[in-house]
């Protein structure tokens, strides 16, 4: 089955400790990104990357870092969250340039 | 600023009735205009997709319909059913990459 996971789904921590959400996809697809979602503004793209090694920015990528070491996997890395940084995140992937995005469940990340 | 606007932001219809979100974009470099799809607690789903080579795309009862003179772009759900309650999300792209989204409309049929 097609799958994109995300881990944790759920997430509490505190403001400044380091935290990774992970993505991993099974489609052998060349893209994802990383976004959040927040209430009245929609999804914002955080980053994107069309293969391994190749990252962009997208529209709110400050206090988040990514990495593409394999085509599988993309985590999203917060090295110092802050409270402004709590939000729905959901990491998606697509085969190329005119393929359908495929969303995971979403992490819920609340910093305090 | 959102790149993409989407109105309304709810949207009450009733059952068999055309429910109607408009999308207004700024930048002339996008390409690819989907429409994205989400119940309560789940990820975004594609609904349907159009590029502006064409004005209209239709798949089953969605439809959107596109003007690129005026960058404005709109869903149409036809004969609308309560299953179609959700929170609908337009968005915008230059080659299905830097993806930029709406803020939203939620929609409620009701029975």
């Amino acid at each position: 089955e097609a799958q994109v996971t995300q881990n944790p789904r759920y997430l509490i921590t505190v403001t400044g400790k380091k935290l990774t959400v992970t993505c991993s996809q099974n489609m052998n697809h060349e893209y994802m990104s990383w976004y959040r979602q927040d209430p009245g503004l929609g999804l914002r793209q955080i980053y994107y990357s069309m293969n391994v090694e190749v990252t962009d920015k997208g529209d709110v990528p400050e206090g988040y870092k990514v990495s593409r070491k394999e085509k599988r996997n993309f985590p999203l890395i917060l090295e110092s969250p802050s409270p402004n940084q709590t939000s729905l995140y959901f990491c998606a992937t697509h085969k190329d340039a005119w393929g359908e995005q495929y969303f995971g469940p979403g992490t819920r990340l609340t910093v305090t | 600023q959102q790149q993409v606007k989407q109105s309304p932001q709810s949207l009450i219809v009733q059952k068999g009735g055309i429910s109607i979100i408009n999308c207004a974009y700024e930048n002339t470099a996008f390409d690819y205009f989907p429409w994205y799809q989400q119940f309560p607690g789940k990820g975004p789903a594609l609904l349907i997709a159009i590029r502006p080579d064409v004005s209209e795309k239709k798949e089953g009862r969605f439809t959107i319909s596109f003007n690129k003179s005026a960058k404005q772009f709109s869903l149409h759900i036809m004969d609308s059913q309560p299953g179609d309650s959700a929170t609908y999300f337009c968005a915008a792209s230059y080659n299905n990459n830097d993806m930029r989204f709406g803020a939203g409309t939620r929609l409620t049929v009701k029975p």
